[in-house]
């Protein structure tokens, strides 16, 4: 496995400009998390895709977040109007689906800072 | 809902020594897991332990142990003969053994260890 990978890992935006995060899933999870994380606090659960479906999302997904999972492979968060209250760490996650494998790897995060 | 709670902000431990971080949680399903995740300073979460719910018998992982008491609903954790690589915030999480596999996690504890 190589890991689940994120990019950007940083991100400076001005409020109400649109920015997308894209998120690689080690290869064959089928499984797909988006977390938020702010400062001091544990992460929030977004939404979540299983292949190219997306089957859950959080309140806390207001209608400006859309996500999407093209192909079951790679995932993108896009966020547009940003406001400050964006700033936050998101942060992706895969597992598989079959087998004892309730375990959720973890990517590096991309931090965002709505100015 | 589920709940997850870590009631220590922080602390601290010295170097070799053991030190036990707390987790209570709340749910009333009967099947679930539980996990400690370690996310040292800017860089990504890791697994340190799982706990699966139908098992009596505490998860270790060589220094790492869990203390589980199901009817208690609490998920301590022991670090033992601690080292400075410890030091990083730690998370306690939930997830259901079934749907989504979604965790809700805690607000975390930030482990310093003192050389």
């Amino acid at each position: 496995d190589t890991g689940v990978s994120q990019n950007p890992r940083h991100k400076i935006t001005k409020r109400g400009q649109n920015v997308t995060f894209r998120c690689d899933p080690i290869s064959e999870h089928n499984r797909l998390y988006w977390y938020r994380q702010t400062l001091g606090q544990g992460p929030e659960f977004l939404t979540y895709f299983q292949n190219e479906a997306q089957l859950e999302k959080s309140r806390l997904l207001s209608d400006r977040f859309s996500a999407e999972r093209p192909k079951g492979s790679f995932s993108t968060l896009e966020i547009q109007r940003t406001e400050q209250g964006d700033s936050a760490m998101y942060l992706c996650a895969s597992k598989r689906s079959s087998g004892n494998q309730e375990t959720q790897y973890f990517g590096p995060g991309t931090r965002l800072l709505v100015l | 809902a589920q709940t997850v709670t870590q009631s220590q902000p922080e602390m601290s431990v010295q170097e070799a020594e053991t030190v036990t971080l707390s987790c209570t949680y709340d749910t009333s399903e009967s099947d679930y897991y539980l996990f400690w995740y370690k996310q040292p300073p800017s860089r990504q979460m890791i697994l340190v332990i799982r706990q699966e719910a139908y098992k009596q018998q505490n998860a270790t992982e060589n220094r790492f142990s869990v203390n589980f008491q199901k009817a208690a609903k609490s998920f301590s954790l022991k670090i033992s003969d601690s080292q400075l690589g410890d030091a990083a915030m730690y998370f306690c999480a939930y997830t259901r053994a079934s749907g989504t596999y979604k965790y809700i996690f805690g607000t975390g504890t930030r482990l310093k260890v003192l050389a």
